[in-house]
């Protein structure tokens, strides 16, 4: 079965660069969600989408942005990156249309690991 | 506010022998959905099982099972038959109904011995 798609895998950047990750969800899925896990930490909810508009926004700080286009796909910018941003980034996706929002299975990526130098 | 706990750091469990990985959380809404996950060394976060507040049997996947005791706030994890592969972090999450996100425990860190 096909399962949310993650680019890149490893990504290095420098103070004050920016990075752009891109999340291919599950097909025929339509909200798409974005965590940050710091190293030894749980996951950190940042933004969700539910076909292509933002629908919950967590601790995401002002230098990202995201948005999930007309494919479903989905793309997380960060600009500025600092130290502190060095983190695993996940991207879950779920069906949602017609089901009450708590029974939703988010289904992971495998990540992007992003260091920042 | 949802909050998970998850008291175990980590625990060390011989091969073939049951485990129970112990998950409490709070809510106070009636609506609500409790997940666990797998994240081998590899980081990768798989999903293992999902109990719903309105659930009457408890969930099972496999050799999976949740003990879901909704009076005690609890939802345990029970991996039967412990495999060397189960070696992992394991984490508790919940979501509830006027929220998007799950809202993760600091997770248990198990290894199986052989």
């Amino acid at each position: 079965a096909a399962g949310v798609i993650q680019s890149p895998r490893h990504l290095i950047k420098e103070k004050r660069e920016t990075a752009t990750l891109k999340c291919y969800p599950i097909p025929r899925h339509d909200t798409v969600y974005w965590y940050q896990q710091g190293p030894g930490q749980d996951p950190q909810f940042l933004i969700s989408f539910y076909e292509k508009m933002q629908s919950d926004k967590g601790s995401i700080p002002d230098r990202f942005s995201a948005q999930q286009f007309s494919d479903y796909h989905s793309e997380l910018n960060m600009s500025s990156l600092e130290l502190g941003d060095s983190a695993l980034y996940f991207c879950a996706s779920s069906l949602t249309s017609g089901r009450a929002a708590f029974k939703n299975i988010q289904y992971f990526g495998a990540g992007t690991r992003l260091s920042v130098l | 506010a949802q909050k998970i706990t998850q008291t175990q750091p980590g625990m060390f469990v011989q091969e073939k022998e049951a485990v129970t990985l112990d998950c409490t959380y709070d809510t106070s809404d009636p609506s609500y959905g409790l997940f666990w996950y797998k994240q081998p060394s590899s980081g990768e976060m798989i999903f293992l099982i999902y109990q719903g507040s309105y659930d009457q049997q408890n969930a099972t996947e496999g050799r999976y099972s949740l003990n879901f005791q909704k009076a005690r706030k609890s939802a345990n994890l029970v991996i039967s038959a412990s495999q060397l592969g189960d070696s992992a972090m394991y984490f508790c999450a919940m979501r509830d109904f006027g929220n998007e996100k799950l809202t993760f425990g600091t997770g248990t860190r198990l290894t199986i011995i052989p």
